[in-house]
């Protein structure tokens, strides 16, 4: 593993499903991200992880959990499906350096 | 809040000059990003202001005027690879540890055509 590892690279949900998006790094980064990517829309946050053990709400999170049990794992899950979910999920993570690095993100489609 | 506007779609001509403006206004500012996406891939770090002025970096520059609440990306040199999409994110202050939000723009779409 090199940077940030995110599984699977793509999905195909029945709605109603449960879901759980990986996401993984090397680094020991502190801060942990997840964004969707919508087209016309920008990536926009989810929740975010300032360090292990601590979570936070981001722009849209609305029917999607976050755990941080350790630094390296940082899994987003949906409850129950549904086609609005549809979009690219990416994972990222920071410390003090600049910039975030991203993961390769995840394409998830609800039907 | 943050509220970050530039242009949707760009297109300009291989070996040309463009430039990718990047408007905001934010309830806090502690630097601003650009990054480059190409399609079907994550996005990659390109620039970061926090004072005002220049950044070069090769081929690419960019500005920022945080009393205008302005910042732009400068390619030179357009190669056909430059096509991507570009995104300005303004960073909100730190929450400690290197863990800061960023907050995109919905990014500017450039096509590089011969």
């Amino acid at each position: 593993i090199a940077g940030i590892t995110q599984a699977p690279t793509s999905q195909i949900l029945a709605a109603g499903r449960r879901m759980t998006l990986r996401c993984t790094q090397d680094m020991r980064h502190n801060a942990m991200y997840w964004y969707r990517q919508d087209l016309g829309l920008g990536l926009r946050l989810i929740h975010y992880s300032n360090t292990a053990g601590t979570t936070g709400k981001g722009e849209v999170p609305d029917g999607y959990s976050v755990s941080r049990a350790n630094t390296d794992d940082f899994p987003l899950t949906l409850a129950s499906a549904v086609p609005s979910q549809t979009s690219v999920y990416f994972c990222a993570s920071s410390d003090n350096s600049i910039g975030y690095t991203f993961g390769s993100g995840t394409r998830l489609t609800v039907v | 809040g943050q509220n970050i506007d530039q242009p949707t779609e760009m297109t300009a001509t291989e070996g040309a000059i463009v430039q990718i403006n990047c408007t905001y206004q934010t309830s806090g500012f502690n630097g601003l990003f650009w990054y480059q996406q190409h399609a079907g891939e994550a996005p990659t770090f390109l620039s970061y202001n926090v004072l005002d002025g220049l950044e070069e970096k090769g081929r690419f520059s960019s500005f920022l005027s945080r009393s205008k609440g302005y910042s732009y990306l400068l390619l030179k040199e357009l190669q056909m690879k430059d096509s991507a999409s570009y995104l300005c994110a303004v960073r909100d202050p730190d929450s400690g540890a290197g863990s800061y939000q960023l907050t995109f723009g919905k990014g500017t779409k450039l096509s590089v055509i011969p």
